[in-house]
């Protein structure tokens, strides 16, 4: 099963607007984790979630879990050129070593 | 802030060759992963690393691929034989107790 889809796979809007992206996976997980890619750059980790928790918030980031619609989303407000990127939602099952299973990605452009 | 730091940045290969990936994790982080994304493409889960052993694998960590920590810092992903399709971008990242992963910023390898 491909676990941690996300949507739109492209995205772009005004410098300003608010970005929101959505992931949704299928199997029960532990955590799910943002990241920020940068064009064939590495990945910045953006924020975790866990089961447990509705909603985080951190800077101008704000992301939701639902775990009964199995999906989460990414809110980035007040948008900047610099947000453009690829973000990737992630999740695992639990236990410490566990690895994620990544989603394809949404591309967000912001226009200057 | 601390970082996970790879070496070397790009790495150039003929096909059938050994190569081995480096990284140095965060200090006092306890697990170890390596990923990949070829070109274009998701990034996948290799393998995990925890107390001097394997983790966790992927089918994709086949019998080509070994990991090592040699000593107290050092995390190295070695591959014995390069095909053409190991040509992608190697990630490594490590975690603390809860799972929240943060991510070098890779190793491009091109197999020729």
């Amino acid at each position: 099963s491909q676990q941690g889809e996300e949507d739109p796979q492209a995205l772009s809007i005004q410098e300003g607007e608010n970005a929101t992206m959505n992931c949704s996976y299928k199997t029960s997980i532990n955590n799910l984790q943002w990241y920020r890619q940068n064009s064939g750059r590495g990945l910045v980790h953006l924020i975790l979630i866990r089961s447990n928790e509705r909603e985080k918030h951190s800077g101008r980031l704000r992301v939701t879990l639902d775990t009964s619609k199995k999906s989460s989303s990414l809110l980035i407000t007040a948008s900047r050129a610099a947000d453009t990127a690829s973000y990737f939602c992630a999740t695992d099952s639990g236990g410490g070593a566990d690895g994620l299973t990544f989603g394809k990605g949404t591309h967000l452009i912001i226009q200057p | 802030e601390p970082e996970v730091t790879q070496t070397p940045s790009h790495q150039v290969t003929q096909m059938g060759q050994e190569v081995i990936l480096r990284c140095v994790p965060i200090s006092n982080h306890l697990y170890f992963y390596w990923y990949r994304q070829i070109l274009g493409q998701k990034v996948e889960f290799l393998v995990s690393f925890y107390n001097n052993e394997i983790s966790e694998k992927s089918e994709i960590f086949d019998d080509q691929f070994s990991v090592e920590r040699p000593d107290g810092s050092n995390f190295t992903l070695k591959i014995r034989s390069t095909k053409l399709e190991d040509s992608a971008m190697y990630f490594c990242a490590s975690s603390g107790q809860f799972n929240e992963q943060f991510f070098g910023p890779g190793t491009r390898l091109t197999v020729l």
